[in-house]
């Protein structure tokens, strides 16, 4: 099973900033089947990058992903005060299970 | 436009059953495997199942294994999850998914699990 470790758990930023999330994987994930998902409270999650760097449709081009192998980062290059939320990262490469990260906390500062 | 839609969740004791139901809808069903998530209340998300597209193989968590079946029927579009002896942490919202080339998620099925 695929480990996925995302880092930091919190992050606190200002509008405005750029916002850097890493998601470090136990094992080579396979066809970079890597993606990103933006959760709010009381909603699903809402995916947002996958393929590790294909955006989904109508995510803004703010977000974008990129790495392959074991280390992937999403970037968010200008924050939104609606961007404040927790991202998860989930491996889907190969055979399940398709791993999640324990998710990053993205916090107003 | 590809919809997923859960049904069948509510509250349950420890030890009984429920059955989720995912709707499928705007693509070829058949054609793609199909994938359970669940999210535990304050709690991560957890991958808890996946079936192929024919049925052939199917997929479990370690901590659902034994306990819960998934099945489809592509004749009616439909993914279901068959949830026996459950427990106190089985409470969670429960997510169907699948990937066409982007993943698509349902809007989740509330499980409570309590006596």
């Amino acid at each position: 099973e695929i480990v996925l470790t995302q880092s930091p758990g919190t992050l606190s930023l200002s509008p405005g900033e750029r916002a850097t999330l890493s998601c470090r994987a136990s094992q080579s994930v396979s066809s970079s089947y890597l993606a990103w998902y933006q959760q709010k409270p009381g909603q699903a999650p809402r995916v947002l990058i996958y393929g590790a760097s294909s955006r989904a449709t109508g995510i803004p081009d703010r977000f974008s992903g990129s790495g392959s192998g074991t280390d992937f980062t999403l970037t968010i290059s200008r924050l939104e005060p609606e961007d404040f939320a927790v991202y998860y990262c989930q491996q889907y490469g190969g055979s399940p299970p398709h791993t999640f990260g324990q998710g990053t906390k993205l916090e107003i500062k | 436009e590809v919809q997923l839609l859960e049904s069948g969740g509510g509250l349950v004791q420890p030890g009984g059953s429920l059955r989720l139901s995912c709707a499928a809808s705007g693509f070829t069903f058949s054609n793609y495997a199909m994938t359970w998530v669940r999210q535990a209340p304050g709690k991560g998300l957890e991958w808890v199942s996946a079936i192929s597209g024919g049925s052939s193989s199917t997929y479990y968590a370690d901590s659902v294994k034994g306990r819960f079946t998934i099945s489809r029927d592509n004749s009616k579009n439909t993914l279901n999850l068959q949830m026996n002896s459950l427990r106190v942490e089985d409470t969670a919202v429960y997510y169907c998914a699948t990937r066409i080339t982007m993943i698509y998620w349902g809007q989740g099925a509330l499980v409570t699990v309590s006596s």
